[in-house]
């Protein structure tokens, strides 16, 4: 089954304490992308990666890192976790064609993160 | 970012009426993407429409695209309690998919 997975799903940690959110896709995507998702302020994307080893920021990527070491794997790292990375995490991943970002986003289940 | 912008944000209609909601984006695209989500669960992707189609079906829902008004809407006819979600447009071009706040759809049986 074509599937994006997300680890954890729920993760209640407190500050400064580093977390990885890991998340895998089976689809053989080049294309894969972070979003978090808060009341009000829709999806914003972080972190994008159009390919391994390639990596651009996204709109609010300030605390965040990512890495792209194989084709299937994009996790989040959050160094030094703050109350206000408190949101709901999504990673999506696509097919790209020569036209740029034209396939459809397949979503992973969300990571529900909570900083105390 | 080419983000889009819904309309209405919230949406409550009776079971069998239909919904309309409305996206408007500010650069051009070469498609633009309708998603939906249940609540806090990730979201499904519904239909694509290529900048030089107008109109589009895919069972029940109906997407237009007018991009002289930079503009899609999203019709869901003979709505069902089931279809009570979010609805999410996103723009693609040269750059990602960029989401807009969505609309909140209620569909009370």
């Amino acid at each position: 089954e074509a599937q994006v997975t997300q680890n954890p799903r729920y993760l209640i940690t407190v500050t400064g304490k580093k977390l990885t959110v890991t998340c895998s896709q089976n689809m053989n995507h080049e294309y894969m992308s972070w979003y978090r998702q808060d009341p009000g302020l829709g999806l914003r994307q972080i972190y994008y990666s159009m390919n391994v080893e390639v990596t651009d920021k996204g709109d609010v990527p300030e605390g965040y890192k990512v890495s792209r070491k194989e084709k299937r794997n994009f996790p989040l790292i959050l160094e030094s976790p703050s109350p206000n990375q408190t949101s709901l995490y999504f990673c999506a991943s696509s097919a790209t064609g020569q036209l740029g970002f034209t396939g459809e986003l397949f979503f992973g289940e969300g990571s529900r993160l909570t900083v105390l | 970012s080419q983000q889009g912008e819904e309309d209405p944000q919230a949406l409550s209609i009776q079971e069998g009426e239909n919904a309309t909601m409305n996206c408007s984006y500010k650069t051009s695209i070469n498609n633009l993407q309708w998603y939906r989500q249940n609540s806090g669960r990730g979201l499904v992707h519904l239909i694509l429409i290529r900048s030089n189609e107008r109109e589009k079906h895919s069972g029940r829902l109906r997407v237009t695209l007018d991009t002289s008004k930079k503009s899609s809407s999203l019709l869901i006819t003979a709505s069902r309690a089931a279809d009570t979600a979010s609805y999410f447009c996103a723009t693609g071009g040269n750059t990602p998919l960029v989401f807009g706040k969505g609309t909140r759809l209620s569909v009370i049986a």
